[in-house]
Formats: C-alpha cells, sequence, structure tokens
C-alpha cells in the first residue's frame, strides 16, 4: 500500500494568495483527518470526515478555512486568502472503522505539507 | 474535553541505555485508546504503540513498552537499548473509544541519543 499521499509537500505562498492541499488516503479506509502542527500549539484537529461527510470541523481556524471530500480516494484543504499565521506543517490522516484484526481505527498519517505564508 | 500533557521538553540517554517518557492525560471517560507516535526529522508521524483502555496488561512492541496506570491516569513510555535512529520528537496522544475519533496530542518530548 502507498499510504496516505499528501501533495504538495511544500508550499510558499505570499498573502492573500488561495493555497490548496491536496490528500488521497489510504484505499479502503474510511475516515480521514486533517491536522495542523505548529510550535505554539502543537497538533491539533482541523476537521475529519466519516465516509466522505464532515463530522467535526470546530478546530477549524476561521471562515478562511475550508476542506472538502468529493469521493473516498481524495481531499482538499484550502485556504482563502491565506496570512502569515498559516504557517505550519498541515497533516492528513486516514483510518478505517471496520475492526480488522488488531485494528483500533489506528490513524495513519501521511507525510506532511510544510505551508509558508510570507 | 480532554488534555494530554507531556511534562518533558527533552531528554537525552546514552546509547544502548533505558529511557522513560512520561504522559498525563485528563479525561471523563473510561473507554478509550492511547497512543505513541514517534516523528523524526522528516516530520512523518510513526506509530510506535497503543494501548486500549479496558486492557490492564501493558503493550509491548519489540524494545517499546508502556506503564499504564489507568487510575492515575498515566501512559509512560519506555525505550530499552536505546538506538541512534530512536532519536525524535515522540507524542502522547488519547481518542476517545465513542463519539469523537479525533486525536488529542501532547505537546511531546524530543528525545536525543548520544553515541
Amino acid at each position: 500500500d502507498a499510504g496516505v499521499i499528501q501533495s504538495p509537500r511544500h508550499e510558499v505562498t505570499e498573502m492573500g494568495q488561495e493555497v490548496t492541499l491536496r490528500c488521497k488516503p489510504i484505499s479502503g479506509h474510511n475516515s480521514l483527518f486533517w491536522y495542523r502542527q505548529t510550535m505554539m500549539r502543537g497538533l491539533e484537529l482541523l476537521i475529519y470526515f466519516n465516509n466522505n461527510v464532515p463530522i467535526d470541523d470546530s478546530g477549524m481556524p476561521e471562515d478562511r478555512f475550508s476542506a472538502k471530500m468529493p469521493n473516498a480516494s481524495f481531499s482538499t484543504l484550502k485556504i482563502q486568502p491565506s496570512e502569515p499565521r498559516d504557517s505550519a506543517v498541515y497533516f492528513c490522516a486516514s483510518s478505517s472503522r471496520r475492526l480488522t484484526s488488531g485494528s483500533i481505527y489506528e490513524q495513519y498519517f501521511g507525510p506532511g505539507t510544510r505551508l509558508t505564508v510570507t | 474535553a480532554q488534555t494530554v500533557t507531556q511534562s518533558q521538553p527533552e531528554m537525552s540517554v546514552q546509547e544502548a541505555e533505558t529511557v522513560t517518557l512520561s504522559c498525563t492525560y485528563d479525561t471523563s471517560e473510561s473507554d478509550y485508546y492511547l497512543f505513541w507516535y514517534k516523528q523524526p526529522p522528516s516530520r512523518q508521524m510513526i506509530l510506535v504503540i497503543r494501548q486500549e483502555a479496558y486492557k490492564q496488561q501493558n503493550a509491548t512492541e519489540n524494545r517499546f513498552s508502556v506503564n499504564f496506570q489507568k487510575a492515575a491516569k498515566s501512559f509512560s513510555l519506555k525505550i530499552s537499548d536505546s538506538q541512534l535512529g530512536d532519536a525524535a520528537m515522540y507524542f502522547c496522544a488519547y481518542r476517545s473509544a465513542r463519539g469523537a475519533q479525533k486525536l488529542v496530542f501532547g505537546q511531546g518530548t524530543r528525545l536525543t541519543i548520544n553515541p
């Protein structure tokens, strides 16, 4: 399995620009999570989906952030307009809600996207 | 809301020795899961070990083991025979067994291995 795939790995943009981060979960997983990692706030959940439906978006900072999951194999996190305080590493993770041997819905993380907004 | 606290921002250990990383958490739930994740400089989050709260037996994965004290809400990670490749940030995380699936992370402990 290729694991969770995120693109781009690095993104540098200017304040005010639109940024789109992409994620492909592990095939067969039906839960998808977006986390953000910063020095000040650590790792925090932004939003998660079950079966492509947003379940908890309470971590989304503000209306500038939006996330979609149009199908089971693709999700986007969009920031419009971007601001310097959005600079962080954004992780996508996926898990399966179907119990498998030894599984307790473990979340598998992608490599992250390092976003820098200047 | 659940919280996770890692009181050791940094730890260091000599290669081949044993080190223990501390983690405490706060919850009113009785059924939950606890995890330790490793984040090397590559920044990839790697699951090291997991513990189901209903299990009294401490989880073990090769050189990694936990000391789970449910009453004290403590979940420490012991790394035996430390290796240079163990150098990383280590995060303790909590997940409810009911309802919210999100992981709640501690602030992390940076582990340095001295050769």
